[in-house]
């Protein structure tokens, strides 16, 4: 079956454009987590959605970076006027549902680099 | 702020060697998830611990909640090179609106010589 998807894989941008990193969760999902994870360290918590609500967005660094999933599957993550220190790898996961002892799969990531 | 502090970050053995990782915090947790992960793919879920004192094993590994839920340890016996990666211990809390949100410690990189 499929697992999280995410797009692009890579993305390269200038400093100050904006950017939007798309999330495709498992199918039927309600949950889905935004992380940014530096090499070789554990993923860092951004945001997080049960349905189409933001149900927390307390990791989210500035108010440069926004989430939305309007229909309560696809998610994007956008950044707005992207910075150098912006470039790290962002994970999505989702999970069946919210909860201590649900598994969430997460996604290949996409490497974010900022020039 | 819940924090969740690793050991070691590093670990380079050889094969057939033991080894333990630690995950240690001052705050009380619902649930310890134990997550591998290898180069260039995302994290995969190894086991969930929920009770104080609760042990859990999946073949050489074993997984220890500690009494109080503030603390967890994976031990690997007789570690393979196919043991390598990168290991991480997630902290989950069932209060308030970060139900479910999980809070990662920093990971060990484990790396296993033939």
């Amino acid at each position: 079956g499929a697992g999280v998807s995410q797009s692009p894989r890579y993305k390269v941008t200038k400093r100050g454009q904006d950017v939007a990193l798309r999330c495709d969760p498992i199918s039927g999902h309600v949950s889905l987590y935004w992380y940014r994870q530096a090499l070789g360290q554990g993923p860092e918590f951004l945001t997080y959605f049960n349905y189409e609500a933001q149900q927390d967005k307390s990791g989210l660094p500035n108010d440069r970076f926004s989430a939305e999933r309007p229909e309560g599957s696809i998610s994007t993550l956008t950044i707005q006027r992207t910075e150098q220190r912006d470039s790290a790898m962002y994970r999505c996961a989702s999970s069946r549902s919210a909860g201590v002892t649900y598994e969430q799969y997460f996604g290949p990531g996409t490497r974010l680099t900022v020039t | 702020t819940q924090l969740l502090e690793q050991s070691p970050q590093f670990l380079s053995i050889q094969e057939g060697e033991n080894l333990t990782v630690y995950c240690n915090s001052s705050s009380v947790f619902s649930s310890l998830q134990w997550y591998r992960q290898e180069p260039g793919e995302g994290p995969v879920l190894l086991v969930t611990v929920v009770t104080g004192g609760e042990v859990k094993k999946l073949k050489r590994l074993t997984f220890q909640f500690g009494d109080a839920r503030k603390d967890s340890s994976l031990h690997i016996t007789a570690a393979q090179p196919g043991d390598t990666g990168l290991y991480l211990c997630a902290g989950a809390n069932a209060g308030g609106t970060s139900y479910g949100k999980l809070t990662f410690g920093q990971g060990t990189i484990l790396t296993v010589h033939p």
